[in-house]
């Protein structure tokens, strides 16, 4: 079955404990991306990834790094965890093609809470 | 910058009736696209619709369908017989591949309740 794969779906932690949440998609796609999403804010851009070994920041990128090393995987990765970085993570991938963006493919939500 | 507005925070409709969905942008682009994303209590998101700017004719999925005002910059989704599980947030999304990043930007969303 073609998925995006976060994991954990839950993580509480405390403030300066790094942690990783990992993103895997099995449809080969290449362009992947992290999204935070905050009541009444919607969902705003962490970074993204266009291929492996090629990543950039999005709109809100204080605070987080992420690595492409394999096509499959994206890992967002929080150093030192602040209270502010409590918040619903979405992993998204999809073909990049011609002719327009592909839809992405959004995997479950990680709901992150740090103390 | 492109801006997604959603200017309803929350919605109610009764099952069975229509319902729609507002959502405005602003772009300098010509060639984009919009989507509608629905993100039920268990969180996922869902692809609903998705709109190219280039074509004049809206796009309809089953009961969703939207009213693209290109001129206007406004991009709204009709329910049509909404039903029980049509419960959700509704988020309305813009993107371009202007600098190639496939990037959406996200409206804040309108939490739709249907009720029985």
């Amino acid at each position: 079955e073609a998925q995006v794969t976060q994991n954990p779906r839950y993580l509480i932690t405390v403030t300066g404990k790094k942690l990783t949440v990992t993103c895997s998609q099995n449809m080969n796609h290449e362009y992947m991306s992290w999204y935070r999403q905050d009541p009444g804010l919607g969902l705003r851009q962490i970074y993204y990834s266009m291929n492996v070994e090629v990543t950039d920041k999005g709109d809100v990128p204080e605070g987080y790094k992420v690595s492409r090393k394999e096509k499959r995987n994206f890992p967002l990765i929080l150093e030192s965890p602040s209270p502010n970085q409590t918040s619903l993570y979405f992993c998204a991938s999809s073909l990049r093609q011609t002719g327009g963006p592909s839809p992405l493919h959004f995997g479950n939500g990680t709901r992150l809470t740090v103390t | 910058a492109q801006t997604v507005t959603q200017s309803q925070p929350e919605m109610s409709v009764q099952e069975a009736e229509t319902v729609t969905l507002s959502c405005t942008y602003d772009t300098s682009e010509n060639n984009y696209y919009l989507f509608w994303y629905k993100q039920p209590p268990s969180r996922q998101m869902i692809l609903v619709i998705r709109q190219e700017a280039y074509k004049q004719q809206n796009a309809t999925e089953n009961r969703f369908s939207v009213n693209f005002q290109k001129a206007a910059k406004s991009f709204s989704l009709k329910i049509s017989d909404s039903q029980l599980g049509d419960t959700a947030m509704y988020f309305c999304a813009f993107s371009s591949t202007q600098g190639g990043s496939e990037k959406l930007v996200f409206g804040k969303g309108t939490k739709l309740t249907v009720n029985p």
